[in-house]
């Protein structure tokens, strides 16, 4: 089993749509968990990160942490086609930084206009 | 800013030959990480350097290496290529790559070994 799991998708969806993506994991260790979006031909780039548990809102991005039940997700708001990409949560026990992190597989999110 | 560029974009190699690819960071940045990914396993770590030392390293053999420069330019060399190295390959760059830095990625070289 792996460290972090994400549903690879794609998830398709109508413009406007609420998108809620997800990843469980099985470290108590993790601290640190983080949304990266990626554009196709491009890297990751950092959304947002949380520190523990709890919820974190960034114009039309949530990022939820819950763990007690290792489960944590990103919920966009009135989806557009722009926000076609793929999402990777990563976690880490220590900082947000390179070493230790552990990624998702990333999940293929389709917003149709 | 200009942002972290890697180079070459795109690669092509056979097996058995040796490859080495090339990470400029964001100026200023000290930390360098490079990564793999692969549509089966994702991105994984392959190792970190910090003003020109190798400070972690993941869980890759050792035709794996890299080195940083004293500008903080990065190289990765992979040696005796396999066809399980064919990936994308990316460098993210950092000011301290420890707390609560940010990781700016590249947009990657995509390599393919047939």
């Amino acid at each position: 089993q792996k460290e972090v799991e994400q549903d690879p998708g794609p998830l398709s969806v109508p413009e406007g749509a609420i998108v809620s993506l997800n990843c469980t994991y099985s470290n108590s260790a993790f601290q640190y968990f983080m949304w990266y979006r990626q554009y196709s031909r491009k890297g990751p780039e950092l959304l947002m990160y949380t520190y523990s548990s709890g919820n974190k809102e960034d114009g039309r991005f949530t990022a939820q942490v819950d763990k007690s039940s290792k489960y944590i997700s990103l919920f966009i708001r009135d989806s557009q086609p722009s926000d076609s990409a793929t999402y990777l949560c990563a976690m880490s026990e220590g900082y947000t930084g390179g070493f230790k992190t552990i990624f998702g597989a990333g999940t293929r999110l389709f917003v149709k206009a | 800013k200009a942002g972290v560029t890697q180079t070459p974009r795109y690669l092509i190699k056979t097996r058995g030959q040796q490859v080495t690819l090339s990470c400029s960071p964001i100026s200023g940045h000290r930390s360098v990480s490079w990564y793999q990914q692969t549509p089966g396993q994702g991105l994984q770590f392959l190792f970190e350097y910090f003003s020109e030392t190798q400070r972690n390293k993941g869980n890759f053999p050792g035709r794996f290496s890299g080195r940083q420069f004293s500008n903080s330019r990065s190289e990765m060399n992979v040696s005796t290529l396999e066809l399980g190295d064919s990936a994308l390959y990316l460098c993210a760059s950092s000011s301290t790559g420890g707390g609560t830095d940010t990781q700016y990625f590249g947009p990657g070289t995509r390599l393919t070994v047939l």
